[in-house]
Parts: C-alpha cells; structure tokens; sequence
C-alpha cells in the first residue's frame, strides 16, 4: 500500500524567501505525481505533474523534482509571496490519486 | 467555466438523515473519482468510474455509501442514514485516460462541504 508523507507539516518564512517542500512516498511502482495547492475551505489547484518517465517539471516560479528510486519530490518555490499562503499537497497516481498530509505555508509581508 | 463541478457546493443535516451530492466532470473526461477529507488531512479516495463502471471502491466506502455514474457523464454520491464523522469536504475530480492505462492529470471540483449535526 502506498503511503506519502510530506514534511514539514507547517512552514512560515518572510516574503521573498526561497523554499523547498518534501514529500516522501514507499512504493516506486507510479504512473505520475502530482503537486496541488488548496487555499482554506477550498478545492484543489493542479500546480504541477511529473510524469513518471521525468524528473522535473517547471512553471513560473515553481520547480517540481521526482527522484523515483529514493521514493521522493520535492517542490521548490522561488522569491515566495504573501499570496502563496496556502497548504500544498503532494499526491501519487496509481488507480488513483493517495495523498500526503500537505505542507501548510505562511508567507509573512 | 468548463471545469469540473459540485452541487451543493454546503450541506447541513441531521444525524440520520440521507444526502446526495452531484458532481458533473470535465466534459471530454472518460474517468471521475470522489475523496473525501477532513480537517488538517489530505484527501482519501473513495471511489472511481471509468465511464459509467464503477471500477474500484476503498474501504472507507461502508454500505451507507453509494455512488452512480448512470450515462458516463454526471455522478452522485449518496450518504444513508448520516453519521457525525461523515462530516467531512466531499471531492470530485475528473481525468481523460486509456482504458486500463495509468492516469493523467486530475482536475478537481470546489467541493461539497458536509456537516452533519
């Protein structure tokens, strides 16, 4: 059974910072990964999706790895704004998508 | 807007009531799935149609849930007899995939936000 973690489970930073999300998953046997985001009481945002034969995908500020035989991905956000405040979530696609836990990320101004 | 949709976006019932929920996917979409999640948790799979075969349910999916893809098109899901802990965000997502291939990219619905008294 798949399991994904995803560290740290809160981050907050200044604005304009750098930063690097984990996420962690057991069985290298996907199809692809997805990264979402999900702003409070909201649905899910398709940010970025590496297809299981890649290792990275990029769009605009934001860089998504996926290192298969270490069973990790990581997302990194370039000069952080106040309004990427939300919870990023990292899932595997078997059948079906199993999701980490999610990053919760504050921005400060 | 061609994305995908939820109605009713809130429900609020009484323990023990029945509710039905309906998501309609991106139009082209052969497969659509249904999470649920619940506070502070990432999203937990429910169930998934490949047009209007139901080809896998979890465990999390008791004999109160019940969900139907009639025409391959729009889905509903419905709660018996509602608990408290079926309160929860209810979401649907859609994808375009090949028979029996792995998925591409899902996209998700608002979600229907349930709270059961």
């Amino acid at each position: 059974k798949q399991e994904v973690t995803q560290i740290p489970a809160a981050l907050s930073v200044p604005e304009g910072e750098n930063l690097v999300l984990n996420c962690s998953f057991t069985d290298s046997a996907i199809y692809n990964l997805q990264w979402f985001r999900q702003d409070p009481g909201k649905g899910l945002t398709s940010l970025l999706l590496i297809q299981s034969s890649q290792r990275e995908q990029t769009s605009g500020r934001l860089n998504a790895s996926l290192d298969k035989s270490s069973g990790r991905s990581t997302l990194y956000i370039a000069a952080s704004q106040p309004g990427d405040s939300a919870t990023y979530l990292c899932a595997i696609a078997g059948n079906m998508l199993t999701f980490g836990g999610g990053t919760r990320l504050m921005v400060k101004p | 807007d061609t994305g995908v949709s939820q109605d009713p976006r809130h429900k609020i019932t009484k323990r023990g009531q029945n509710v039905t929920f309906r998501c309609d996917p991106i139009s082209e979409h052969n497969r659509l799935y249904w999470y649920r999640q619940t506070l502070g948790q990432g999203p937990e799979f429910l169930t998934y149609f490949q047009n209007e075969a139901q080809l896998e349910k979890s465990r999390l999916l008791s004999d109160r849930f019940s969900a139907e893809r009639p025409k391959g098109s729009f889905s509903t899901l419905e709660i018996q007899r509602t608990e408290q802990g079926d309160s929860a965000m209810y979401l649907c997502a859609s994808s375009l995939a090949a028979p029996g291939a792995g998925d591409n990219e899902q996209f998700f619905g608002p979600g229907t936000r349930l709270t059961v008294l």
